[in-house]
């Protein structure tokens, strides 16, 4: 079965400083899609970054980056430099190819960026 | 802008009604998924549909049921309502089945609130 796993409910981050916000998965297969999206309080879902199985680097996306470590199933997003728009809530969700593309999404983790 | 639109932003309705959620994927895509989201259960794929065919369901009731039509738009429709369905209903796009996993690029959402 697959399933995402965000530890975290709440963060707290300053503006300016950097934050990692955790995620883990598990799945058998070995091919996967990892994704990140962002939903602020206005409730539209925002794609971040998106790491796939097979890939050697890291993925980036401006001020996104994903921790991508394959052997302990996680796939961490870290937000460099915060801004007060980055006050949101974050998903991290998997997909695999062939019939089960659909998204399973983790909990979510609520973070709130202060001035 | 996901350049997906999803018809109505808003919707209230009574118990035991049928309602019809409207969905335009991105220009391009041949792929819409059908997404749930509410406060106990979380985001939760309910279908996908590929080119006009049915290609995979999650945690869809019975007494849901959607379709794709030729230019490609989709419609969910929410039958003898349940104050248990009231959640935010995304659409999701993307590319489609070919090659690996594709990003999904989502509506804004439709607010379904059963009184």
């Amino acid at each position: 079965a697959q399933k995402i796993t965000q530890t975290q409910p709440g963060m707290f981050v300053q503006e300016k400083e950097a934050v990692t916000l955790d995620c883990t998965y598990d799945t058998s297969d070995p091919s996967y899609g990892l994704f990140w999206y962002k939903q602020p309080s206005s409730g539209e879902m925002i794609f971040l970054i998106y790491q796939g199985s097979y890939d050697q680097q890291n993925a980036t996306e401006g001020r996104y980056s994903l921790n991508f470590q394959k052997a302990r199933k996680s796939a961490n997003l870290v937000i460099s430099a915060s801004q007060l728009g980055d006050s949101a809530m974050y998903f991290c969700a998997m997909s695999h190819p062939g019939g089960r593309r659909a998204l399973t999404f983790g909990s979510g983790t609520r973070l709130q960026v202060q001035p | 802008d996901s350049g997906v639109t999803q018809t109505p932003k808003h919707l209230i309705t009574a118990t035991g009604q049928r309602v019809t959620l409207r969905c335009s994927p991105r220009s391009g895509d041949l792929s819409v998924y059908w997404y749930q989201q509410s406060l106990d259960q979380g985001l939760q794929f309910l279908i996908q549909y590929y080119n006009g065919e049915e290609r995979a369901k999650g945690n869809i009731l019975e007494r849901f049921s959607a379709q794709q039509f030729p230019d490609l738009h989709s419609e969910l429709n929410l039958s003898s309502l349940e104050l248990g369905d009231s959640a935010l209903y995304f659409c999701a796009s993307s590319v489609g089945p070919a090659g690996g996993v594709n990003e999904q690029f989502f509506g804004p959402g439709t607010r379904l609130t059963v009184l």
